[in-house]
């Protein structure tokens, strides 16, 4: 039982590229999300999802694309990176089963946009 | 609007030490949840605590307790004989439903810096 996973630990993009944050989770959990988090900072919602099919904004979307195709996967696409998109962002999943606020987080994604 | 504010940016103490992390909020909702994580160095996040707002027991695991006073809208940590290990950044987080879904609201997290 891995938890959630996300892939790559670390990149590096050119402004104007494009990468997908893959993120994974194996515990058939409903709820996944997506979070971007400056230095210093707390925790900001990008995108987050109550199922398979279904997506809604956070506080901070602009610049970002999500799916949810299927209940293990959710990716977070960056279409036109921007040096602002440098962050880390982190990838979780909850379910109502054990308390949907209770959140499981990925280890993080560590992205430096030049 | 909800909020979270952990209002020490940095603690420092000697290991051993006893120390307090604060934590205050602002809500609406009558029913709610407040919860603690540790985003040690290696900077994963690992949930510590989950409280609802009906349960205001104070909770103790291992040398970690948890005072939560709807009174003063205050859930603060304390960590008891400090060790180097519990070095982190501390958030305190809120949940809020936002049109039937539920989000989690974070402070910007207190780092704690425990020396040997």
């Amino acid at each position: 039982n891995a938890g959630v996973t996300q892939t790559p630990k670390f990149r590096i993009l050119k402004i104007g590229q494009s990468m997908t944050l893959q993120c994974t989770q194996d515990m058939n959990h409903n709820y996944m999300y997506w979070y971007r988090q400056d230095p210093g900072m707390g925790l900001k919602l990008i995108y987050y999802s109550v199922g398979a099919g279904i997506t809604d904004k956070g506080e901070v979307p602009n610049g970002y694309n999500v799916s949810r195709s299927t209940t293990e996967d959710f990716p977070l696409r960056l279409e036109l990176a921007a040096p602002s998109q440098t962050s880390v962002y982190f990838c979780a999943s909850s379910s109502p089963r054990q308390g949907w606020e209770t959140q499981y987080f990925g280890p993080g994604t560590r992205l430096l946009v030049l | 609007a909800q909020k979270v504010t952990q209002a020490q940016t940095e603690i420092s103490v000697v290991e051993k030490e006893d120390v307090t992390l604060d934590c205050v909020y602002e809500t609406r909702d009558t029913t709610y949840y407040l919860f603690w994580y540790k985003q040690p160095p290696s900077g994963e996040l690992v949930f510590l605590i989950r409280r609802n707002s009906f349960d205001e027991q104070n909770e103790i695991s291992g040398r970690y307790s948890w005072n939560f006073q709807k009174s003063t809208s205050s859930f603060n940590f304390t960590i008891t004989a400090s060790q180097v290990v519990d070095s982190a950044v501390y958030f305190c987080a809120l949940s809020e439903e936002v049109d039937s879904n539920y989000q989690l609201i974070w402070g910007v997290g207190t780092k704690l810096i425990i020396k040997p």
